[in-house]
């Protein structure tokens, strides 16, 4: 079993819908989650960063974690073509030394017109 | 513009050639990583180096070879021992040795030829 698992997709959704993007976790010890963001042919870019469980929201996106059901959620509010792209969650334990991220495979999202 | 920067873009390489791909930071970050990505998997981690002078074996590291001699720079060889190395390879770095926020390049495309 991955530690990390993420529905590769792809999704299509309407431009205006709300995307939900999901992954699941094993590991109880992730403390950080990330979402990136990876146009095709390009390296990721981070969207958002949360610490421990609860809500992050910034702009027409919002994270959630719930650490009780090792569940992390990235919410797009009125999509855009422009949000089409791949979507990676990432997650790390907290130590004193080197924090190994762990990333699902990612999920392909198409937002059409 | 601080950011991190890979090249070439693209390469191709002939059975048993070694490449070397490059990637240089201005970003004044302590810690570099070497990521490959496959078609729907994840980021698999191949080297990863905290500070000058000194770099550790992620989960991929047979047939890939690595030098930090500088701090801006982490540039990572495929050698002829590595016996599938066509992937998009993805060079990141991050602030601390323990930073979990990580910025990527944008990718070199290896191809076997």
């Amino acid at each position: 079993q991955k530690e990390v698992e993420q529905d590769p997709g792809p999704l299509s959704v309407p431009e205006g819908a709300i995307v939900s993007l999901n992954c699941t976790y094993s590991n109880s010890a992730f403390q950080y989650f990330m979402w990136y963001r990876q146009y095709s042919r390009k390296g990721p870019e981070l969207l958002m960063y949360t610490y421990s469980s609860g809500n992050k929201e910034d702009g027409r996106f919002t994270a959630q974690v719930d650490k009780s059901s090792k569940y992390i959620s990235l919410f797009i509010r009125d999509s855009q073509p422009s949000d089409s792209a791949t979507y990676l969650c990432a997650m790390s334990p907290f130590s004193g030394g080197y924090n190994k991220l762990i990333f699902g495979a990612g999920t392909r999202l198409a937002v059409h017109p | 513009d601080g950011g991190i920067t890979q090249s070439p873009k693209y390469l191709f390489r002939k059975e048993g050639q070694n490449v070397t791909l490059s990637c240089e930071q201005n970003l004044n970050h302590d810690a570099m990583y070497w990521y490959r990505q496959d078609p729907g998997q994840g980021l698999r981690l191949i080297y990863y180096s905290q500070i000058v002078n000194d770099f550790q074996k992620g989960d991929i590291a047979e047939g890939y070879s690595v030098s930090r001699e500088k701090k801006e720079s982490f540039p990572l060889t495929v050698t002829s021992a590595q016996k599938n190395p066509t992937a998009f390879y993805l060079c990141a770095s991050t602030l601390g040795q323990g930073g979990t926020e990580a910025f990527f390049g944008q990718g070199t495309r290896l191809t076997v030829v």
